[in-house]
């Protein structure tokens, strides 16, 4: 069964820091896709960033970078140079082999501190 | 132009009440999803739609009734509203099934539904 874990429910960091939101994943597709969605508090689920399975390359956008592992099957955001707007829920997610379907995480709460 | 339209934003209805959301994509995807969050902001895929044809219907009580009248629209309708029924339901598109890259969903803005 596919499932989709994030550990840290809040996080804070400090304005100008990076941060690693942490994900791990559980599939036995070989194709697959991993992304992440940043919900601020007026509610929008926005897209961030996209891995597939087979990308051999980090994928970044922006000051966003997705470190992924695929033997730990791990797929951890990371952000660069945080900045108040960073301040979010964060949600891991995983497209299935077929495709048909997007599994979430329990999202993790992100603060920026001024 | 908005990619994924939802309506109405807000949702104030009293029990028992039968109510409607809307939902429109212009990307021209193939595959529609309903999604429930909840208060601790979990995220429940209820439904999926690709080419009008329904290919995921999670343990949704029977009072939730999706229709997608072409792949462009699926909209949800809810009878009998229950305090339970409290949430931001979500509406999402994506393209493709099963072909590699696996595509993102876009989401709708979310409607907010509130039943006193």
């Amino acid at each position: 069964a596919q499932k989709i874990t994030q550990t840290q429910p809040g996080m804070f960091v400090q304005e100008k820091e990076a941060v690693t939101l942490d994900c791990t994943y559980d599939t036995s597709d070989q194709s697959y896709g991993l992304f992440w969605y940043k919900q601020p508090s007026s509610g929008e689920m926005i897209f961030l960033i996209y891995q597939g399975s087979y990308d051999e390359q980090n994928a970044t956008e922006g000051r966003y970078s997705l470190n992924f592992q695929k033997a730990r099957k791990s797929a951890n955001l990371v952000i660069s140079a945080s900045q108040l707007g960073d301040s979010a829920m964060y949600f891991c997610a995983m497209r299935d082999q077929e495709g048909n379907q997007f599994y979430f995480g329990t999202g993790t709460s992100l603060t920026v501190i001024p | 132009d908005t990619a994924v339209s939802q309506t109405p934003k807000y949702l104030v209805t009293q029990m028992g009440n039968d109510k409607s959301i809307k939902c429109e994509q212009n990307l021209g995807h193939d595959t529609m999803y309903w999604y429930k969050q909840d208060s601790k902001k979990f995220l429940k895929i209820m439904f999926s739609y690709n080419n009008k044809e329904l290919i995921i219907n999670k343990t949704v009580p029977n009072r939730f009734s999706p229709k997608s009248p072409d792949k462009a629209h699926l909209n949800l309708h809810i009878n009998s509203l229950e305090l339970g029924d409290s949430a931001v339901y979500f509406c999402a598109s994506s393209q493709g099934l099963g072909d590699y890259p696996l595509n993102e969903q876009f989401f709708g803005p979310g409607t907010r539904l509130t039943v006193l």
